[in-house]
């Protein structure tokens, strides 16, 4: 079976520009969510989504967004990127169900690099 | 020059003996934890979870064990292999759906 799979692997933008990074969950998992890693650090958490809906926000600024599909992929938006954003970004999926938590499972990460 | 933040604590062990890699948690509510392995470009790999009304849990050559008086949790490799060289991060579920992780681990394994 598929893990989560994350696209694309690696991405270079400039300061200003918007990204987007999509996701697709384990098969069978209807809960995603999005971390951010830099370099050195631990995942920081971003979002998580449920049945399409936002379950959870981290301490990230307005221009972070996301959203998951009636498949239950998901995308993470980010607007007028900062150097500071540059970071490994992970998602995640999980069985998890309403009011539950199960563990997560990552995908490889897409590796964004602004300059 | 060195980067700020790629100073992991690290282990060095040798092959065959076992590791231990500590994690101090912060949240006494907190009630799920995760250890996760993180290999060079990859993400995070999950080793073992427990929950807050056990102790200790073991897994295939992995023990993790949890003290909830001290806020403390540990991940115990048993015969380390080099395949067992990454970072190790330990994670909390408190409150919320999310998981807080810590700083990370690198284990080195040495022939």
């Amino acid at each position: 079976d598929a893990g989560v799979t994350q696209s694309p692997t690696h991405l270079i933008k400039t300061r200003g520009q918007h990204v987007t990074l999509r996701c697709s969950p384990i098969s069978g998992h209807k809960s995603v969510s999005w971390y951010q890693q830099v370099l050195g650090q631990g995942p920081q958490f971003i979002f998580q989504y449920y049945e399409k809906e936002e379950r959870g926000r981290g301490n990230f600024p307005d221009r972070f967004s996301a959203r998951q599909f009636p498949n239950y992929s998901s995308e993470l938006n980010v607007n007028a990127l900062l150097l500071g954003d540059s970071a490994l970004y992970l998602c995640a999926s999980s069985l998890a169900r309403q009011g539950g938590f199960e563990k997560l499972f990552f995908g490889s990460g897409t590796q964004l690099s602004v300059l | 020059g060195e980067s700020v933040g790629l100073h992991l604590p690290t282990l060095s062990v040798q092959e065959g003996d076992n590791s231990i890699i500590n994690c101090a948690y912060s949240n006494s509510a907190s009630d799920y934890f995760i250890w996760y392995k993180q290999e060079s470009g990859k993400g995070p790999q999950f080793i073992i979870d427990i929950r807050s009304n056990m102790d200790k849990r073991q897994g295939q050559r992995v023990t993790v064990l949890l003290n909830k008086t001290v806020k403390h949790l540990s991940l115990q490799i048993a015969a380390t292999q080099p395949g067992d060289s990454a970072v190790y991060f330990c994670a909390e579920k408190g409150n919320t759906d999310k998981l807080i992780f810590g700083t990370g681990t690198r284990l080195q394994v040495f022939p």
